[in-house]
């Protein structure tokens, strides 16, 4: 069965400086997703994207972050310049259509800054 | 459209015992999805009910949808220690799912 697929699957990374995210979504579809989930705390929604475009972003979803899809398989997430409280899991998801689908998750790339 | 909260907080249960857990939301939906969570990986889809629908079954998983009580429950039977998670009924809003506090599962052998 298709999978979304992330990695690295650990990130260790100095506070200030920049990562990026990759996720493979699954291959036909076409809305895509990216979460995090701080230690202990619920999975929190941070940005869609359909079209090469974002279509929505919640408020963590600030300007230190940013997505791509640069090579039409890959769905990345940067942060430009992480803080202590980024560290988190991120997750990727994708969905193949809008309505009554379900959204496939990968496994997350938990990501420490130290 | 939203969908709700899930009930109980937690629950324990011996291997081989049928898990209930229950979702309610507030606004009409189009579906209810529930998803699972097992510590430290990501969410799992389990299942898709549409409005139209009452009862849904996949495997040791059933789900009903009460509309008229915007509720749901998902029954898992014969449980087994690995369906020890979380599980969540996220609310939808757009594409965008907002998930709650769940319910965690611990089933013990």
């Amino acid at each position: 069965e298709p999978e979304v697929t992330q990695t690295p699957s650990h990130q260790v990374t100095q506070m200030g400086q920049e990562v990026i995210l990759r996720c493979v979504p699954i291959s036909n579809h076409l809305y895509f997703y990216w979460y995090r989930q701080i230690l202990g705390q619920k999975v929190e929604f941070l940005v869609s994207f359909y079209n090469n475009e974002i279509s929505e972003k919640s408020e963590i979803f600030d300007d230190q972050f940013s997505v791509e899809r640069p090579d039409g398989s890959n769905f990345t997430l940067k942060i430009r310049s992480t803080k202590l409280e980024d560290s988190a899991m991120y997750f990727c998801a994708s969905m193949r259509g809008y309505s009554n689908q379900p959204q496939h998750f990968g496994d997350g790339t938990r990501l420490s800054i130290l | 459209s939203q969908q709700g909260e899930e009930d109980p907080q937690a629950l324990s249960i011996q291997e081989g015992e049928n898990a209930t857990m229950n979702c309610s939301y507030k606004t009409s939906i189009n579906n209810l999805q529930w998803y699972r969570q097992n510590s430290g990986r990501g969410l799992v889809h389990l299942i898709l009910i549409r409005s139209n629908e009452r009862e849904k079954h996949s495997g040791r998983l059933r789900v009903t949808l009460d509309t008229s009580k915007k509720s749901s429950s998902l029954l898992i039977t014969a449980s087994r220690a690995a369906d020890t998670a979380s599980y969540f009924c996220p609310k939808t809003s757009g594409s965008r799912l907002t998930f709650g506090e769940g319910t965690q599962l611990t089933v013990n052998p």
